[in-house]
C-alpha cells in the first residue's frame, strides 16, 4: 500500500503567486482531509471531503484557499494569491469513512515557503 | 466544536522513566480518541487508540486511559527509549462527524 501520496513535498514561492498542492489518498478511502500545521497553531483541519464532497470548509482561513475533489483518487488544495503567512506544512490524509473509529492516515507532507 | 487540550507542553524524562501526557475535551459526544507521534519533519502517525466503551487499552509500553464523566485521557510510557523522542498529539472525534480534533502536542525528550 503506497499509503497516501502528496505533491511536491517542498515549494518555495513569491508571495501573490498561486500554489496548488495535490493529493491522492489511499484506495478505497471515502474520506479525504486537508490539514495544516504551523509552530503557533499547530494542527488545523481546513477542509474535509467525503465521496467527493466538501462537507465541512469551516476551516478554510480566507476565500484566497480553495479545494476540490474531482474524483476518488484525486484532491487539490489551492491558494492564490500566497502570503508568507501561508507557509506552513499542509498534511493531507484520508479514511475509510466517517466513521469514529475510522484510522486517519497523513501523508508525508507539502512543506510550503512563501517568500 | 470540539476543543481538547493538551498538558505538558514539553516533558523531558531519563530513559527507562515513565511519561505520562493529559489531554481534555469539551465535547461530550466525542466517543474515539487517537494518540498520532510525529518524529521531526515528519508526518504524524497513528500509535494506539481508545474508544468511550473502554476504559484503559495497552500495547506493550504504551497504555491509553480514558474517564468519559470527567471528559479525560491519557498516554502512558513505560520504559521510555530514546527513540520515543517526538511530539505526541492527542485528539478527539465523534461518530459520522468526520472532524478529528487535535490538542496542541507535547514535545517528549528522552535523554539516554
Amino acid at each position: 500500500d503506497a499509503g497516501v501520496i502528496q505533491s511536491p513535498r517542498h515549494e518555495v514561492t513569491e508571495m501573490g503567486q498561486e500554489v496548488t498542492l495535490r493529493c491522492k489518498p489511499i484506495s478505497g478511502h471515502n474520506s479525504l482531509f486537508w490539514y495544516r500545521q504551523t509552530m503557533m497553531r499547530g494542527l488545523e483541519l481546513l477542509i474535509y471531503f467525503n465521496n467527493n464532497v466538501p462537507i465541512d470548509d469551516s476551516g478554510m482561513p480566507e476565500d484566497r484557499f480553495s479545494a476540490k475533489m474531482p474524483n476518488a483518487s484525486f484532491s487539490t488544495l489551492k491558494i492564490q494569491p500566497s502570503e508568507p503567512r501561508d507557509s506552513a506544512v499542509y498534511f493531507c490524509a484520508s479514511s475509510l469513512g466517517l466513521n469514529s473509529g475510522n484510522t486517519i492516515y497523513f501523508g508525508e507532507g507539502s512543506w510550503l515557503t512563501v517568500v | 466544536g470540539e476543543n481538547v487540550e493538551q498538558h505538558p507542553s514539553t516533558l523531558s524524562v531519563q530513559e527507562g522513566d515513565s511519561a505520562v501526557i493529559k489531554c481534555t475535551y469539551s465535547d461530550s459526544a466525542s466517543n474515539y480518541f487517537p494518540w498520532y507521534k510525529q518524529e521531526l519533519g515528519k508526518r504524524p502517525q497513528l500509535i494506539i487508540d481508545i474508544r468511550s466503551n473502554v476504559g484503559e487499552k495497552k500495547d506493550q509500553r504504551i497504555a491509553v486511559t480514558l474517564n468519559k464523566t470527567a471528559k479525560h485521557f491519557s498516554l502512558h510510557i513505560t520504559e521510555t527509549q530514546p527513540e520515543d523522542s517526538a511530539v505526541y498529539f492527542c485528539a478527539a472525534r465523534r461518530t459520522s462527524y468526520g472532524k478529528l480534533t487535535f490538542g496542541q502536542g507535547t514535545i517528549l525528550t528522552v535523554h539516554p
